[in-house]
């Protein structure tokens, strides 16, 4: 069964600094990779994807995400936080097939940014 | 382009009554998903639909929630009787595609419900 770890329930990081969010996953095979962001109030938006190709994705809003596939990992970073960046982040996985197609999230990581 | 609707927004219930909660997808989008977020949690597929069909419903507690697609385009899910630890945020999402692997989600902006 696939499943999707964010070890970091909660981040918090001055406007100007550097992000990484954390996310690993677990799946028998290279799985598609998603970062969706949930503003307060708000429904799910996707930051960027991973299908395959090149291991490093850009997304919207300055973020970027690599996929390593020795690490089963898919961190989302950004390397100069805004104040309107405060959200949550949720890393999500599905199937690259499959007729039951079904995308797995994680728990989420909760960023504050500090002015 | 319209994004996912839904509504209510928020919705108070007292546990034992019902609701109802509605969602108009994005035009054309064949895939329709309703999610349960609890808080603190990621969401969780409920049920999916293909069309008017049920792809999957392996996690909906079907012995109180029902949902439906009629027509192919909006649909609603219901719970009767709401107990407490059904108080969480119900999402809506659509996609163009068949829902595989290469499909993208757009997400409305949520349900609230609280059951007291």
């Amino acid at each position: 069964a696939q499943s999707v770890t964010q070890p970091d329930i909660h981040i918090t990081v001055s406007e100007g600094a550097s992000l990484e969010l954390r996310c690993n996953y677990s799946y028998g095979a290279t799985p598609y990779l998603f970062w969706y962001v949930q503003s307060p109030g708000q429904g799910l938006q996707l930051l960027l994807k991973y299908f395959s190709g090149d291991t490093l994705v850009q997304g919207i809003k300055g973020f970027e995400a690599e996929f390593k596939r020795s690490q089963s990992s898919f961190n989302l970073r950004k390397p100069s936080v805004h104040w309107s960046d405060a959200a949550e982040y949720f890393c999500a996985v599905g199937p690259p097939w499959g007729s039951n197609y079904k995308l797995t999230f994680g728990k989420g990581t909760l960023l504050t940014v500090n002015p | 382009e319209a994004g996912v609707a839904q509504s209510p927004r928020y919705k108070i219930i007292e546990k034992r009554q019902s609701v109802a909660f509605w969602c108009n997808p994005i035009s054309g989008h064949a895939t329709l998903y309703w999610y349960q977020q609890i808080l603190g949690q990621g969401p969780k597929l409920l049920i999916q639909f293909q069309n008017n069909g049920v792809v999957d419903d392996s996690q909906l507690p079907k012995d109180r929630f029902s949902a439906e697609r009629l027509k192919g385009v909006d649909s609603t899910l219901k719970i009767q009787p709401a107990k407490l630890e059904d108080s969480a945020v119900y999402l809506c999402a659509s996609s163009s595609l068949s829902g595989g692997g290469s499909d993208i989600q757009y997400f409305g902006a949520g349900t609230r419900l609280s059951v007291l």
